[in-house]
């Protein structure tokens, strides 16, 4: 079993609708959560993170971590057709140890906004 | 600032050819990582330096070799292609931010 899984869709809404992307994890001892952005044929950017449990906002996307339920959740309210990418979650352990700076990475989802 | 590059775009290989792909950031960032991304697996590493001077496996680095060359190049050499490493090929690095990795744009190659 993978130590980060996320479902690789493809996922196609309107314009407007609100997207819910998702992330769930099995080594407790990650910390720090990310959302990484892929156009095609790009490299990934880093879109938000998150440390620990809790939200964030960040203008029409919130990222969700729930440590307990081992999940992670990413937002986009009023999709736009130029959200259509492919979405990564990345997942690491706090600081300090051999795993330090290494990122383990979800399948991605593939998302289509069609206008 | 042109950030990550990586030569060349794309490769065409036979079966057990060898190749370097080249990584190259200049944001002075201290870590490199190799990563693969296949479809359904997401992006997978292959090796990474912490810094100039180290290198460590990551994932998946069997029938890959890398050098950290000064602290701006990363290569990762492919000794003897086989089909299985047919895939793009992504550098990344980062600096005192532990949570963000800046990626160059891919290197897309093919094994025949």
């Amino acid at each position: 079993q993978k130590e980060v899984e996320q479902d690789p869709g493809p996922l196609s809404v309107p314009e407007g609708a609100i997207v819910s992307l998702n992330c769930t994890y099995s080594n407790s001892a990650f910390q720090y959560f990310m959302w990484y952005r892929q156009y095609s044929r790009k490299g990934p950017e880093l879109l938000m993170y998150t440390y620990s449990s809790g939200n964030k906002e960040d203008g029409r996307f919130t990222a969700q971590v729930d440590k307990s339920s081992k999940y992670i959740s990413l937002f986009i309210r009023d999709s736009q057709p130029s959200d259509s990418a492919t979405y990564l979650c990345a997942m690491r352990p706090g600081a300090g140890g051999t795993s330090y700076g290494k990122l383990t990475f979800g399948q991605g989802t593939i998302l289509t906004v069609h206008p | 600032n042109a950030g990550v590059t990586q030569t060349p775009k794309f490769q065409v290989l036979k079966t057990g050819q060898s190749m370097t792909l080249q990584c190259a950031q200049d944001m002075n960032h201290n870590s490199m990582y190799w990563y693969r991304q296949d479809p359904g697996m997401g992006l997978r590493l292959i090796y990474y330096s912490a810094s100039e001077g180290t290198t460590d496996k990551g994932e998946v680095p069997n029938g890959y070799n890398v050098s950290r060359l000064n602290k701006r190049e990363f290569s990762l050499r492919l000794e003897s292609a086989a089909p299985s490493q047919t895939s793009v090929y992504f550098c990344a690095s980062s600096g005192g931010l532990v949570y963000e990795q800046y990626f160059g744009p891919g290197t897309r190659l093919t094994v025949t």
